[in-house]
């Protein structure tokens, strides 16, 4: 079974700071994705990584998967409030491409 | 709009009852899965199915079955409901089966049943 760690589990910021989200396997992955989930609602695909020492952006998120293709993080420059959601890691991998998804970080953005 | 249908949103059942949680895509996506969602456990994989007639099992199938008669729909039986299973069940679909091409591409999820099991 591979896991994927993700921390921290909660992180509440104010609005204007910078952080990291940590998203770590000892299992290598085809592809890595992050995905933000708001309440009552499911999972919404930010990005997808697929290449070892892949760095993406989108906006004022950063994403980068590891040379080894085992971990991941998301970096976010400048918090606002609409920034606040649960965010997931996803590693797809094994024969079939099953999906697995971190246990997510909550954050919170406060005004 | 274009996506992942899941019907019905809320759902209370009674220990030992039966139900199907219905599941629609209109996306022509040859992958889809149903996973459950509980706090402090992520999203977890219950089922999954790479095309139509094709179907197998994820981390946690126990006490559900489904089937896969076409490529827009993918049902999720509770054979009989005991608490264990209240949760949050999301399916959701991607392109590419089981081809390489298909680690580029993402997941669209529906919206989501909330059952609870009394």
């Amino acid at each position: 079974t591979q896991l994927l760690e993700q921390s921290p589990q909660f992180l509440s910021i104010q609005e204007g700071e910078n952080l990291t989200v940590y998203c770590n396997s000892s299992s290598v992955f085809s592809s890595l994705q992050w995905y933000r989930q708001e309440p009552g609602e499911g999972p919404v695909l930010l990005v997808t990584v697929v290449t070892g020492g892949e760095v993406k952006k989108l906006k004022r998120l950063t994403f980068q998967f590891g040379d080894a293709r085992k971990d991941s993080s998301l970096h976010i420059t400048a918090a606002q409030p609409g920034d606040t959601g649960l965010y997931l890691c996803a590693g797809l991998g094994g024969s079939n491409y099953k999906l697995t998804f971190g246990k997510g970080t909550l954050l919170t953005v406060n005004p | 709009n274009a996506g992942v249908t899941q019907t019905p949103k809320f759902q209370v059942l009674k220990t030992g009852q039966s139900m199907t949680l219905q599941c629609a895509q209109d996306m022509n996506h040859e992958y889809m899965s149903w996973y459950r969602q509980d706090p402090g456990m992520g999203l977890r994989l219950i089922h999954y199915s790479v095309g139509a007639g094709i179907t197998d099992q994820g981390e946690v199938p126990n006490g559900y079955n489904v089937s896969r008669s076409t490529t827009e729909d993918f049902p999720l039986r509770l054979l009989s409901a005991a608490p264990s299973q209240t949760s949050v069940y999301f399916c959701a679909s991607r392109e590419g089966g089981l081809v390489l091409r298909a680690i580029n591409y993402g997941y669209t999820f529906g919206s989501g049943t909330r059952l609870t099991v009394v």
